[in-house]
Parts: C-alpha cells; structure tokens; sequence
C-alpha cells in the first residue's frame, strides 16, 4: 500500500524566514497531493494541493512542487508569520474504489517573531 | 455550509463503557471517514465509506470497534468495551467523491471529539 513519508518533524524559523516541508510517497498510482494544516484544537483543514499532471502550483505565500519521476512533492511558505505556526499534513491519494487517503507524520511549524 | 458536524465534542468515560461518536458529513458529500489522532501514532484511517458503503475498514485497531453509516447524511463510530488506549481525538471527514473518473477529491474534517477513557 501507500506510503508517506514527512520531513521535519518540527521546523522552527524567524519571522520573514520562507518554510519548506518535503514528503515522499511510494505508489506511483496517487494523483492527488493535498496538504493541511493543523491549529491547535481544530481539525486538519485544506490549504493548497496538487494534481499529478502539476507540476508547480501557486496561492499568495504559499507554493506546492511535485517531481512525479522521484515521488516528491514539498510546501513552500514564504514571507512566514506567527499566524502559520501549526501542524502541518502532507497526502497521497488515489481511486481505489473510493478515496483512500494516506497521510504523513505531520510537521510542527513555529514561526518566531 | 455547515461543515462536518461532530458530536461530542468532548467525552470522558471510563473503562468497560460504551462509546458512541456521531458526524454529520457536508450536505452532498458521497465519501466519509473517520481518523484518529493521537501523539505517538499521528492521524490514522480508521475506516472509509462510499455511498454509505464501508470500502476500507483495515485501519480499524480491532473488534471493539464498529461504523456504520444508515444514510447519506449520518455515521456513528462505536467503541465496545472502551479501553484507557483508545484515548484520542477522533475526526470524522468528507469528500465529494469520484467524479467522472477524476482524481481523488479534499477531505473536509469535522472539529473532532477529543476522547478519554479512565
């Protein structure tokens, strides 16, 4: 089965400082990458995410890459400020019958101010 | 739009007790799951519906545990008896579904209820 592997596990940067968070995965049939993101006390909620024909995607600070060949796909945060400070999630997933998502470890962000 | 609907909120029991967690899924929404969170093991599938269909229960931890989902717009997740170890924040979220063979849809998560068993 699917695999995802999450790298940090805790990330700590100054404010201003751009964030990056990489993830593997081991099944070449995922073709949806969502990541999320963690407050405290709150459900994972879904800030940016990518599909397999993508190879880049863009939303204000935020940026996703994937690299299909090597089954990577990292988060970029730029400009970071306190309010990023969470956990964050990367995923794979794939039709199997259903949408069976497979998540990684997570990685703790702190943005220092 | 509502979101996932999760109830309770919290629940503290004790052991030996039975425990009964409920999600309302988003209106129109054809897959649902339910996730534990916990420290050291992080955010597991527990188990997944399809059109009210259980598709994947492997990720149930073991017979004590039991989902079912009657109709579209409810799903319980039980626990009987409850154990000190199946403390956790249980999510419940939902996806829109397979579209036209399109690739897998966002998951919405619920709040959670944030379990403990004494």
């Amino acid at each position: 089965g699917e695999n995802v592997e999450q790298h940090p596990s805790t990330l700590s940067v100054q404010e201003g400082d751009s964030a990056v968070i990489k993830c593997t995965y081991s099944d070449s049939a995922s073709n949806y990458f969502p990541w999320y993101k963690q407050e405290l006390g709150k459900g994972p909620q879904l800030i940016i995410d990518i599909r397999s024909n993508v190879g880049e995607k863009k939303d204000q600070r935020i940026a996703v890459t994937l690299n299909k060949t090597a089954k990577h796909f990292s988060l970029h945060i730029t400009e970071t400020q306190p309010e990023d400070s969470a956990v964050y999630f990367c995923a794979a997933s794939m039709i199997t019958g259903g949408f069976k998502t497979i998540f990684g470890a997570g990685t703790r962000l702190f943005v220092k101010a | 739009d509502a979101g996932v609907i999760q109830s309770p909120r919290h629940e503290v029991t004790e052991m030996g007790q039975e425990v009964t967690l409920r999600c309302k899924p988003i209106s129109g929404h054809n897959s649902l799951f339910w996730y534990r969170q916990t420290m050291m093991r992080g955010l597991e599938l527990l188990i997944y519906f399809n059109n009210n269909v259980p598709i994947d229960d492997s990720g149930m931890p073991e017979d004590r545990f039991s989902a079912k989902m009657p109709n579209a717009s409810f799903s319980t997740l039980k626990i009987q008896p409850s154990e000190p170890r199946d403390s956790a924040v249980y999510f419940c979220a939902s996806s829109r579904g397979e579209l036209a063979g399109g690739p897998g849809e966002t998951q919405y998560f619920g709040p959670g209820t944030r379990l403990l068993v004494l």
